[in-house]
């Protein structure tokens, strides 16, 4: 079992749509938790970071659940510049990253 | 900029050859992170340091693969006798342990073995 999966995708979603992707890890020891985006040949650059209460940074809302090793992040009224892959990240000694999900955002 | 830069950008070798490339972290970061990306996957960790200390390595790294930082600023990433599979693109990152979780990271060095 990978340490950290993810929706396969791609999502193709229209401009406004809400879109959830989700992840599981399987180190119950898992510190800390993030996502990331990835533009197209760039480096990752953090998105948010995840919390046990849930957070919210504008249209994203990241969600963990530590019973069930599972964390999401949910983007409401997409737009195009939504569009990239998105990285789930766990972090116990080190970070350990999904094989992200790519997200395309069309007019 | 201040961000972390890694150089080269690109690099074209031939299979046997070996390779060296370099990182320079955000300054004052104390951890220094080096990943290897193929395409379609997330980062897979290879190694990091504190200062100049190397704490962890993966399994991924074999024994033709080296990093170093002997002054706990810039690292260094050799592979040795290269092969197909190297074929990868391959990130630095860095992060003050002291402040945040969140790492930083170079653009990347694009490897391609022929």
């Amino acid at each position: 079992r990978k340490e950290v999966e993810q929706d396969p995708g791609p999502f193709n979603v229209p401009e406004g749509a809400t879109v959830a992707f989700n992840c599981t890890y399987s180190n119950s020891a898992s510190q800390s938790f993030f996502w990331y985006r990835q533009d197209c040949r760039k480096e990752p650059k953090l998105l948010m970071s995840v919390y046990s209460s849930g957070n919210e940074d504008g249209r994203f809302t990241a969600q963990l659940n530590r019973a069930s090793q599972y964390i999401s992040l949910l983007i409401r009224d997409s737009k195009l510049s939504d569009s990239a892959t998105y990285l789930c990240v766990v972090n116990l000694n080190d970070m350990r990253f999904g094989a992200g999900t790519r997200l395309t955002v069309k007019p | 900029d201040t961000g972390v830069s890694q150089d080269p950008r690109h690099k074209i070798t031939k299979r046997g050859q070996n390779v060296t490339f370099r990182c320079d972290p955000i300054s004052e970061h104390n951890r220094l992170y080096w990943y290897r990306q193929t395409l379609g996957q997330g980062p897979e960790f290879l190694t990091y340091f504190q200062n100049e200390a190397q704490l962890e390595k993966s399994r991924l790294l074999s024994d033709r693969f080296s990093a170093e930082r002997p002054k706990g600023s810039f690292s260094t990433l050799e592979i040795q006798r290269t092969e197909q599979g190297d074929s990868a693109m391959y990130l630095c990152a860095s992060r003050d342990d002291r402040e945040s979780y969140e790492q930083y990271f170079g653009p990347g060095t694009r490897l391609t073995v022929t």
